[in-house]
């Protein structure tokens, strides 16, 4: 059974820095690419980045570029995101997500429980 | 960016048929997926590729549409699929998502 846990999550002061991990289980997870989609309270779901099978490939949404690193350890099957110079529209439950690519498609087929992100002074 | 335009809600009373539609703003051929997100839960993929069920979900759920117009159906609506359902395109990166219809019981 495919799981994925999220853990980090926190209250921090904007500006502040905060890393998020995914750990995950029931998968060779060194085989899918990996995404982090955000959702604020009562709003909608955000893609936030993506990192590829190996690491070596990024992508950030504009709104965190410069801001927050996606990165893995193949090794220990988890997944991370450090997040700097956080701004109050952080505020968020982050979700962990598998990535699947096919037939020119991109999805997220299995997510995390999800993390709350709160950025208040 | 690609915009997703879906309504806000639906209400539907039990056992009839529930249609939840996603408009895009430029085209994304095939693909639309469609998640279902419970009260207090995280997303789960239902339809991906616009049409194609994804695994373990009952077949009372389905989708259909190309280029900038899609439709997602459930037939019959039971009590459990009471959520809020997304649809997200991957035609153009960023990946975007509809706001999500609230489906409500009549």
């Amino acid at each position: 059974e495919v799981q994925l846990v999220e853990s980090g999550g926190v209250l921090v002061q904007p500006g502040r820095s905060m890393k998020l991990s995914c750990a995950a289980s029931g998968f060779t997870f060194s085989s899918f690419p990996m995404a982090w989609v955000r959702q604020a309270p009562t709003k909608g779901l955000e893609w936030v980045a993506t990192i590829s099978t190996s690491g070596g490939s990024t992508y950030y949404r504009d709104s965190v570029k410069g801001r927050f690193t996606i990165s893995r350890d193949n090794a220990k099957s988890t997944l991370y995101l450090q997040m700097d110079s956080l701004r109050s529209e952080d505020t968020a439950t982050y979700y962990c997500t598998t990535v699947y690519y096919g037939y020119n498609w991109g999805y997220f087929d299995y997510w995390g429980q999800g993390v709350m992100v709160t950025v208040s002074s | 960016d690609i915009v997703l335009t879906q309504s806000p809600a639906l209400a539907v009373s039990l056992g009839q048929r529930a249609t939840i539609s996603c408009r895009a703003s430029e085209s994304v051929r095939s693909s639309m997926h469609w998640y279902q997100q419970k009260s207090g839960q995280q997303p789960k993929l239902l339809i991906y590729g616009a049409s194609n069920l994804a695994s373990g979900v009952p077949a009372r759920f389905s989708g259909s549409g190309s280029g900038t117009d899609f439709t997602f159906t459930i037939d019959p609506v039971e009590a459990d699929d009471i959520a809020t359902y997304y649809c997200q395109q991957s035609r153009n990166d960023p990946y975007t998502f509809g706001a999500g219809t609230k489906l409500e019981l009549k």
